[in-house]
């Protein structure tokens, strides 16, 4: 079936570096791919996605290029803020998921703390 | 336009027990999805409905159900409780339920703890 795999972190930054989160994925087909972030005491938000290879999506200063090549979704964004501290997670729609699941899949989720 | 909301947002049963979890989309949204989150599974899909039909099903037993009302709300249901079943229910609407295409919104949680 399909699988999200990215680093679980915590990831600790000072305010102003650039942030890279890893993500890569399994799946069969083509999947659309999103990142999704989520505030403690609160539900996921969809911070940016991509439906197709090569697409780049953005949002808030966060970029992500859909590699089809490498599997690959790589959150990046160049000056990070105390605010950006969250969970980020990668996820993919439209693969195979097995058992005729076509929810989201995601990854497992990456702590980001961020100092000031 | 309000968002999805979830009811309770706590809740504690002990094993054995059965629970009801409810799930109001935003206004116009006909598809519903239940996601179940732990600290070691992650996010997990349970499944999903459209108009009133579950069209989709996560790999999880029998036990988790749901069910979808004319006015798109929703309802998951768990019976003989075990305390795996311990985590946060989260649910999220889309207008058609493409998640390509269409971008899910997800409330905050019922946080379902199982003694």
């Amino acid at each position: 079936g399909d699988s999200v795999t990215q680093m679980e972190g915590p990831v600790t930054l000072s305010e102003e570096a650039f942030l890279t989160i890893n993500c890569t994925y399994t799946a069969t087909g083509y999947p659309s791919l999103f990142w999704y972030v989520q505030y403690p005491g609160e539900g996921l938000q969809l911070l940016l996605k991509a439906t197709k290879a090569d697409d780049k999506g953005s949002n808030k200063g966060f970029e992500a290029t859909y590699r089809k090549e490498t599997t690959s979704f790589h959150l990046e964004k160049g000056s990070v803020q105390v605010s950006d501290s969250a969970v980020y997670f990668c996820a993919l729609s439209g693969g195979n998921s097995g058992g005729g699941a076509d929810g989201l899949t995601f990854g497992k989720g990456t702590h980001l703390i961020i100092q000031p | 336009k309000a968002g999805v909301t979830q009811t309770p947002r706590y809740l504690i049963k002990t094993r054995g027990q059965q629970v009801t979890l409810s799930c109001s989309p935003i206004s116009g949204h006909r598809s519903v999805s239940w996601y179940q989150q732990t600290p070691g599974q992650g996010l997990q899909f349970l499944f999903e409905y459209f108009s009133e039909t579950q069209r989709n099903k996560g790999n999880f037993p029998g036990r988790f159900s749901g069910r979808q009302f004319s006015n798109s709300r929703s309802e998951m249901n768990v019976s003989t409780l075990e305390l795996g079943d311990s985590a946060l229910y989260l649910c999220a609407s889309s207008p058609r339920g493409d998640f390509s295409y269409n971008e899910q919104f997800f409330g905050p949680g019922t946080r379902l703890t199982v003694l």
